[in-house]
């Protein structure tokens, strides 16, 4: 059964459209987070909320927004996608209270036209 | 900043050989862990060390990590075409129990 689920998984949109990837969870974590991960690259950590408290890493583009309405849910919105945004965009949750494995989804595939 | 660095940024061996792969990092840690990421896909948790132990299994996976040297390695035994992937350490930065800095990883392919 799908633990954290990210919709869509390939994403086409065009330069300065802006675009919503979405990320649920089952698991009733309370830390997400939204990951970039070029091609090749390791994944870098955009922001993470724990709780409700959103945490913004300080290398992270204004043209990055977070949202999460909910303990299962969470957005990443890209206010004006660039072609250097390409990327794969990886959502993951902790349960918090002192362990340590994240869970990762399958992660959305964005493409800028 | 980059905590973790693996080495070698590729390697590829024959179905049924050891791959081992090495991982640096610069400051303090509570942990290591190894995530492996199947091409396209998302980030599998493999096995976690505290920084108390030395050595820990699962499986065909052995971990190693050297406080000392800042270095862990992660050997798979016994090799099969399915565990193509990358491998990524990871660490606690700064000690945060709850973020974790990746490595580069390193582009394992078995070959049948």
């Amino acid at each position: 059964d799908a633990m954290v689920i990210q919709n869509p998984r390939y994403q086409v949109t065009q330069f300065g459209k802006p675009v919503t990837l979405s990320c649920s969870q089952t698991l009733n974590h309370n830390v997400m987070y939204w990951y970039q991960q070029k091609s090749s690259q390791a994944p870098k950590l955009l922001f993470h909320y724990y709780d409700k408290d959103f945490n913004n890493e300080a290398d992270t583009p204004d043209n990055f927004q977070s949202r999460r309405p909910n303990t299962s849910f969470c957005f990443l919105d890209i206010r004006s996608p660039g072609l250097g945004d390409a990327a794969m965009y990886l959502c993951a949750t902790l349960a918090g209270g002192g362990t340590d494995t994240q869970y990762f989804g399958p992660g959305t595939r964005l493409t800028v036209l | 900043s980059q905590q973790g660095e693996e080495d070698p940024q590729a390697l590829s061996i024959q179905e049924g050989e050891n791959a081992t792969m090495n991982c640096s990092y610069k400051t303090s840690i509570n942990n290591l862990q190894w995530y492996r990421q199947n091409s396209g896909r998302g980030l599998v948790h493999l096995i976690l060390i505290r920084s108390n132990e030395r050595e820990k299994h699962s499986g065909r996976l052995r971990v190693t990590l050297d406080t000392s040297k800042k270095s862990s390695s992660l050997l798979i035994t016994a090799s099969r075409a399915a565990d193509t992937a990358s491998y990524f350490c990871a660490t606690d930065e700064g000690g945060s129990n709850y973020k974790l800095t990746f490595g580069k990883g390193t582009l394992l392919t078995v070959n049948p």
